[in-house]
C-alpha cells in the first residue's frame, strides 16, 4: 500500500515549456486535490475532482489544467510555464475528510 | 469564507519544555478540523481528525483539543525529532475543500 504516488519528484522547466505532473493513490478514493505550497502562503488549492470524471477549480486555477483519467490517477498540466508557477506541488486524496498527502514534486521555472 | 489563523508562526522549545500550538477558525458548520506535521521536504502527514467541541485526542507526545472558536495541539516533553511544522485545516459545512492555516514551526533543541 504505497498511499499517495507522485512522480517527477523534481523538474526545472524554461518559461513556456508544458509538463504533466501525475499522481496516483491507492486507497480507492473517490476525491483526490492537488495543491501548491509557497513560502508564506501555506497551502493553496489548484484543482480537486470529488469523483472520476468530475474536476472544479480551486483558489489559484490560472495557468493550469487537470485531468482525472481513472479512481486512481489525476494529472497537473502546465501549458506554458510561467516563474510564478515556481513551486511545489503536492497531490492528495481524501478519505471520509481526512486528506492523504504525496512526498510533492518540486518545480522550478526559469 | 472558512478562516484558519495559526498561531506563533514559529516556537522554539529546549528538550522536555511542554507547550501548546493554537489554531483559530471561523466556519459555518465545523464537519471536522485536522492536524497535520510536515518535515521540510515532505507532504504533510495526518495527525488528528476532530469532529466537535470538547473532542480530544492523543497520539504519543501529542495531544489535540477542541472548543467551538479554537483548536490546541499540546506537546509533552517534546523531544528534537518532534521538530517539524504543524499545520491545521478545517473543512466547514459548505466547503468542498479543506482550508489551511499557514503553520506552526516548531524546533526543538536538544
Amino acid at each position: 500500500n504505497a498511499g499517495v504516488t507522485q512522480t517527477p519528484k523534481f523538474q526545472v522547466l524554461k518559461t513556456g515549456q508544458s509538463m504533466t505532473l501525475q499522481c496516483a493513490q491507492d486507497m480507492n478514493h473517490n476525491s483526490m486535490y492537488w495543491y501548491r505550497q509557497d513560502p508564506g502562503m501555506g497551502l493553496r488549492l489548484i484543482y480537486y475532482s470529488a469523483s472520476e470524471g468530475t474536476t472544479d477549480k480551486g483558489e489559484v486555477p490560472n495557468g493550469y489544467n487537470v485531468s482525472r483519467l481513472n479512481k486512481r490517477e489525476f494529472s497537473l498540466r502546465l501549458e506554458s510555464a510561467a516563474p510564478s508557477q515556481t513551486s511545489v506541488y503536492f497531490c492528495a486524496s481524501t478519505g471520509v475528510y481526512e486528506q492523504y498527502f504525496g512526498p510533492g514534486t518540486r518545480l522550478t521555472v526559469t | 469564507e472558512d478562516q484558519v489563523t495559526q498561531s506563533p508562526e514559529a516556537l522554539r522549545l529546549q528538550e522536555g519544555e511542554s507547550s501548546s500550538l493554537n489554531c483559530s477558525y471561523t466556519v459555518s458548520g465545523l464537519r471536522g478540523l485536522f492536524w497535520y506535521r510536515q518535515d521540510p521536504g515532505k507532504g504533510p502527514e495526518f495527525l488528528f481528525t476532530l469532529y466537535s467541541a470538547g473532542e480530544e485526542k492523543e497520539k504519543e507526545r501529542l495531544k489535540a483539543t477542541l472548543t467551538k472558536k479554537e483548536s490546541f495541539l499540546h506537546i509533552t516533553a517534546p523531544k528534537p525529532e518532534d521538530s517539524a511544522t504543524y499545520l491545521c485545516a478545517v473543512w466547514g459545512g459548505s466547503a468542498r475543500q479543506l482550508t489551511f492555516g499557514s503553520g506552526t514551526q516548531l524546533t526543538v533543541l536538544p
